[in-house]
């Protein structure tokens, strides 16, 4: 069935440090691809999404290609802030107009 | 402002009790969403619905209802066959054939 794949958590990084995050997701059709946040006690946010191969979304110096090739959708940023610890979900679209999430990476950023 | 709601934001039940967690939007979405969230389990979908009068078991639909008799409003009870009920609860809401969806702030519920 469809399904998201992301890195364990949590990340631990120093400020100013380059991010990366980690999703891959099963081919299953042409999937919408998305990444959201979520900040502690708080509902999702969404951060980017991609809609078709070799897209790149992109929000708040966050970055994130469609690559088909490798089923791939890895979360970037060139230098994290503190504000940037949360929780980011990689989440993908099925046909039944549902979305399926990774299990979340949790960021730490420490100044 | 256009958003989800849900309230309340945390709630208390006692074991055995049903407890029906609030859900309205304003942003005119056909289809709405019930989630839950477990530390290191990511979200699980409960229920959903895409358009009024009707609605689809998720994946985990077992001890939960909902109804949807309005647009703007996606009810959940959890109910007294929910074995394990201590969750955070996520709603979310989108338009027709977009798998992009908006998030409610969430209701916390803990069976005490």
């Amino acid at each position: 069935g469809d399904s998201v794949t992301q890195m364990e958590g949590p990340v631990t990084l120093s400020e100013e440090a380059f991010l990366t995050i980690n999703c891959t997701y099963t081919a299953t059709g042409y999937p919408s691809l998305f990444w959201y946040v979520q900040y502690p006690g708080e509902g999702l946010q969404l951060l980017l999404k991609a809609t078709k191969a070799d897209d790149k979304g992109s929000n708040k110096g966050f970055e994130a290609t469609y690559r088909k090739e490798t089923t791939s959708f890895h979360l970037e940023k060139g230098s994290v802030q503190v504000s940037d610890s949360a929780v980011y979900f990689c989440a993908r679209g099925t046909g039944f107009q549902k979305l399926v999430f990774g299990t979340g990476t949790r960021l730490l950023v420490s100044p | 402002d256009g958003g989800i709601t849900q309230s309340p934001k945390y709630l208390f039940r006692k074991e055995g009790q049903n407890v029906t967690l609030s859900c309205e939007q304003n942003l005119n979405h056909d289809a709405m969403y019930w989630y839950r969230q477990d530390p290191g389990q990511g979200l699980r979908l409960i229920y959903y619905s895409q358009i009024v009068n009707d609605f689809q078991k998720g994946d985990i639909a077992e001890g939960y209802s909902v109804s949807r008799e309005k647009k703007e409003s996606f009810p959940l009870t959890v109910t007294s066959a929910q074995k394990n009920p201590t969750a955070f609860y996520l709603c979310a809401s989108s338009t027709a054939g977009n798998t992009e969806a908006f998030f409610g702030q969430g209701t916390r519920l803990t069976v005490v």
